[in-house]
């Protein structure tokens, strides 16, 4: 069975870090791209960032560019996002997502999330 | 506002027949695959369509996917009241060099 548990959320004061981690099992982690994608308390989804199985190709929403960096580390089947110069409005329940396997390159991708953690509340505030 | 576009709210009677609707653009759903979620109120979302028309296993035959263009529909027939739930698309933009979603359906069962 696919699971993904994410941890390090927690209050935080604005201009400061934290450092999530998403513990993967039940799958051959370092075959899989994964992803980190926030939702903001009774509002929508807005993915985050994305790393290749390999950690070669890596994006980031326009929103954390410069702030968030994603890694991963396949022999321990685990996801991490470092979050620097956090801000109010990255306050949210941040969740690891794993894309299902097909085709990505370097410019465009064909694949989507097919298993989902229960997500880790980060909050930013004074 | 999101990228791609759902209608805020649907509703129907157990039973009945729903849409939901997601438009786009040529560099997200007019040239990529639409995946659609559920989102059961405090709970992760949940892979209900994958690349615009396929249910994973588990998925009951009652939800479909379509896709034609630059939108998506999401449909789910024989309406239960399990239903109740967010439902949200997504698809990568080839523009934004990223993933997309829109801003959610909230599907009430009357």
């Amino acid at each position: 069975e696919v699971q993904l548990v994410e941890s390090g959320g927690g209050l935080v004061q604005p201009g400061g870090s934290l450092r999530l981690s998403c513990a993967a099992s039940g799958f051959t982690f370092s075959t899989y791209t994964m992803n980190w994608v926030r939702q903001t308390p009774g509002k929508g989804l807005e993915w985050v960032s994305f790393i290749s199985s390999s950690s070669s190709t890596i994006y980031y929403a326009d929103s954390v560019k410069g702030r968030f960096t994603i890694s991963r580390d396949n022999a321990k089947n685990s996801l991490y996002l470092q979050m620097n110069s956090l801000r109010a409005e990255d306050t949210a329940v941040y969740y690891c997502a794993r894309d299902d396997l097909g085709y990505c390159s370097s410019t465009t991708c064909y694949t989507g999330f097919d298993y989902w953690g229960q997500g880790t509340l980060v909050t930013v505030s004074s | 506002q999101s990228v791609l576009t759902q209608p805020p709210s649907a509703s129907g009677t157990p039973g009945q027949r729903v849409t939901i609707s997601c438009s786009g653009s040529s560099s997200n759903i007019g040239s990529k695959y639409v995946y659609w979620y559920q989102q059961l109120p405090g709970t992760a979302p949940k892979l209900l369509i994958y690349r615009d028309n396929q249910r994973p296993s588990g998925v009951p035959d009652r939800v479909s996917g379509s896709k034609s263009g630059t939108s998506a529909s999401l449909a789910i027939s024989g309406l239960r009241s399990e239903d109740e739930a967010d439902y949200y698309c997504a698809a990568w933009d080839d523009s934004l060099s990223g993933r997309v979603f829109g801003g959610g359906t909230k599907l009430t069962v009357l």
